[in-house]
């Protein structure tokens, strides 16, 4: 069935250093992309999103790259803080098999990320 | 912009009991919000999306008439665990759709346990 996965459930870097999340996405159809961060206890917190007519997008401190080709969505977030402790969702906009929400999002399972001093 | 909130942020209840959870957008207006279930260390799973002023649609395995979700504004919609149960017991996270028709904004959550 159609899915979005993540790569990696874990991912340690040091402070400072450059992280990069990465993300598997299995519908061909999905033209949105967007990426989540959830600290604990917390509701997801909306960083970046992507269309699917673009292959590059960068906020603040933040990269979003997009590979149709491959089906892949990577975040990329420089000078990592430890502020950017979480965990990190992606979500594509697509019609789960059994929904009848059109603007619902397909989550991913999560990369926890922890920042190291 | 794009403020979403949840009250109450934590509830404890009695097995039987009915909770309410509130789910308001501050400063925009929703016609669409989104209510998720999220289980310890798991992803977010969609329950059902609410529509101002139509009944909600449930994903397939979520129970109606257990989760009742009223929208009755454009900034307010209400889920209601109905004689909640210990499996009931979860994280649920309401969203709303902003400006950007495909950008959820989601509320901080409310840890319910049921006891």
């Amino acid at each position: 069935g159609e899915s979005v996965g993540l790569h990696l459930p874990t991912l340690s870097v040091q402070e400072g250093d450059n992280s990069i999340i990465n993300c598997a996405y299995s519908n061909s159809a999905s033209d949105y992309f967007i990426w989540y961060k959830q600290e604990s206890g917390k509701g997801p917190q909306f960083i970046i999103d992507i269309r699917s007519n673009m292959d590059k997008r960068q906020g603040q401190r933040v990269t979003v790259l997009l590979n149709k080709t491959v089906k892949h969505l990577s975040l990329q977030i420089a000078a990592t803080q430890p502020g950017d402790s979480a965990v990190y969702f992606c979500a594509e906009n697509s019609l789960p098999p059994n929904s009848n929400s059109g603007y619902a999002l397909n989550f991913g399972k999560g990369t926890s990320l922890l920042v190291t001093p | 912009g794009a403020v979403v909130s949840q009250h109450p942020s934590w509830v404890i209840c009695k097995s039987g009991t009915s909770v309410k959870i509130e789910c308001r957008s501050l400063d925009f207006q929703a016609t669409t919000m989104f209510w998720y279930r999220q289980f310890p260390k798991q992803s977010l799973m969609l329950m059902a999306t609410s529509n101002e002023g139509s009944k909600a649609t449930y994903e397939q395995g979520v129970e109606k008439d257990k989760f009742l979700i009223n929208h009755a504004s454009l900034t307010l919609s209400t889920l209601t665990v109905t004689s909640a149960h210990p499996e009931d017991s979860s994280f649920y996270i309401c969203s709303a759709l902003g400006l950007v028709q495909e950008t959820q904004y989601f509320g901080p959550g409310t840890r319910l346990l049921v006891l």
